[in-house]
C-alpha cells in the first residue's frame, strides 16, 4: 500500500515562528503536493513538485516555501507563521502518468494552530 | 477557466436512505479526468474513483455508483442504502491533460444518522 506520512497530526506555534511541515511517501512517486484545507474553501494547492529540487507555485503560495532534496520527502515551510495560516495542511503524492492520469494519495493531515 | 462546483455543502440522511452527491465541472479541454475522494473524520482523503473524459460509462461498486454525463458536465455520486460509516466529507476533483494541478470542489459533508 502507498503510504504518505506527515510529521505531526497537531501542531501549535506562535506568531513569527518558523514552521516546518514534513511529508514522506514510500512509493517512489515523482509528484508531491501541499494543500491547505479550510471550511467552505475545499482544498487549495500551495505548491507542488514534479521532481527532486523542482517546484511550482500553486494557487496560494504567499507566505510559504517548499523544499524537496530527496524524492521521498517534501517539506512545507512557513518562514514567519501568522494567525491566518491556522489551517489543516494535507500532503499528497502521485506517480507520473503513463497512459493516463493517476489519483493522488494523501497523508493524514497536520492541523496547525498559530497563536 | 477550470472549476469544480459541489453545490451541496451538507446533506443529512437517515440510514438506509439513498443519497446523491452532485458534482459539476467546467473545462475547455477535451481530455480530462474526474475523481471522487472520501475524507472520513480521521482526516485522510481516500480515493474512490477516476474517470477519463472519453469513458462515459457509469460505474457501480457495491453500494456506490457514479453517473458521468458530458452533456451536463456532471459527475454525480450515489450511495445506495447509506450507512453510518458513509458519514464523511466527499470531494470531487478535475485534472486536465498536460497539467499536474488537480482542481477540487469545496466538498459535501454527508451525515448519515442511525
Amino acid at each position: 500500500d502507498v503510504k504518505v506520512t506527515q510529521s505531526s497530526r497537531y501542531l501549535v506555534k506562535r506568531t513569527g515562528e518558523k514552521v516546518f511541515l514534513e511529508c514522506v511517501q514510500d512509493m517512489d512517486h515523482e509528484n508531491m503536493f501541499w494543500y491547505r484545507q479550510d471550511p467552505g474553501l475545499g482544498l487549495r494547492l500551495i505548491y507542488f513538485s514534479y521532481d527532486v529540487k523542482m517546484k511550482e507555485k500553486g494557487d496560494i503560495p504567499e507566505g510559504y516555501s517548499v523544499s524537496r532534496e530527496k524524492k521521498e520527502r517534501f517539506s512545507l515551510i512557513l518562514e514567519s507563521a501568522s494567525t491566518n495560516q491556522t489551517s489543516m495542511y494535507l500532503c499528497a503524492s502521485s506517480p507520473t502518468p503513463t497512459g493516463g492520469y493517476n489519483e493522488q494519495f494523501f497523508g493524514p493531515g497536520t492541523r496547525l494552530t498559530v497563536l | 477557466a477550470q472549476k469544480v462546483t459541489q453545490a451541496q455543502t451538507e446533506i443529512s440522511v437517515v440510514e438506509k436512505e439513498d443519497v446523491t452527491l452532485d458534482c459539476v465541472y467546467e473545462t475547455r479541454d477535451t481530455t480530462y479526468y474526474l475523481f471522487w475522494y472520501k475524507q472520513p473524520p480521521s482526516g485522510e482523503l481516500v480515493f474512490l474513483i477516476r474517470r477519463n473524459s472519453f469513458d462515459e460509462q457509469n460505474e457501480i461498486s457495491g453500494r456506490y455508483s457514479w453517473n458521468f454525463q458530458k452533456s451536463t458536465s456532471s459527475f454525480n455520486f450515489t450511495i445506495t442504502a447509506s450507512q453510518v460509516v458513509d458519514s464523511a466529507v466527499y470531494f470531487c476533483a478535475l485534472l486536465t491533460s498536460g497539467t499536474y494541478k488537480y482542481i477540487f470542489g469545496t466538498g459535501t459533508r454527508l451525515k448519515v444518522l442511525a
